[in-house]
């Protein structure tokens, strides 16, 4: 089945120390986003990706960046996690084919935990 | 601000009525509103999608309205079972980076009892 998966489902990492969450994507969609999602609240749009291009949110900490090698691929990499950060990550991908109401599919998230 | 609201506290209904859920927006101008469902400790699933020009749209036992004059949205599960019991968020579309960004509300967790 074609799915969102991320990796790893749970990450424990230490305060300060840098980490990197994975998500992959058999759909062949063109937009992979990456969303902060903390007990009870809304999920977080931190950026996307449109094929090549970066979309930065305006609020996203300069702490959280991401790559994206390829379609199927794209990193969440946390330089300097602090307590705060912990949360659920989670990763989305949609059609996104030029003006688009389209859905997301989401993964089903990883969650970290900083010591 | 933008802000959307949902209400925060849990929804209880019995097997077989009608759960409504709302979802208020204020200082947005969405150009299309998403329906999802999130289990705990799982990503949300898409439910329904409406767009600013539809006043109402269905899937099986969901309807999903919206009034852009009262910018509210309401969510509706007609003979609602205990699987129904989740938390149901609400996104709105923003017209800017191509209305692929999505603003999520908290949700609102509803229990069905059986």
């Amino acid at each position: 089945d074609a799915m969102v998966i991320q990796n790893p489902r749970y990450q424990v990492t230490q305060f300060g120390k840098p980490v990197t969450l994975s998500c992959s994507q058999t759909l062949n969609h063109n937009v992979m986003y990456w969303y902060q999602q903390k007990s009870s609240q809304a999920p977080k749009l931190l950026f996307h990706y449109y094929d090549k291009d970066f979309n930065n949110e305006a609020d996203t900490p300069d702490n959280f960046q991401s790559r994206r090698p390829n379609t199927s691929f794209c990193f969440l990499d946390i330089r300097s996690p602090g307590l705060g950060d912990a949360a659920m990550y989670l990763c989305a991908t949609s059609r996104g084919s030029g003006q688009s109401y389209n859905e997301q599919f989401f993964g089903p998230g990883t969650r970290l935990t900083v010591l | 601000s933008q802000k959307i609201e949902q209400n925060s506290e849990a929804l209880n209904i019995q097997e077989g009525k009608t759960a409504t859920l709302t979802c208020n927006y204020t200082n947005y101008s969405p150009a299309y509103l998403q329906w999802y469902r999130q289990d705990p400790g799982r990503g949300p699933v898409f439910l329904l999608l409406i767009r600013e020009n539809e006043k109402e749209k269905r899937k099986e036992r969901l309807k999903v309205t919206f009034d852009t004059t009262l910018k509210q949205s309401l969510f509706h599960i007609t003979a609602s079972q205990p699987a129904d019991s989740a938390t149901y968020l609400c996104a709105l579309g923003r017209s800017d980076t191509g209305r692929r960004a999505l603003t999520f509300g908290s949700g609102t967790r509803l229990q069905v009892q059986p």
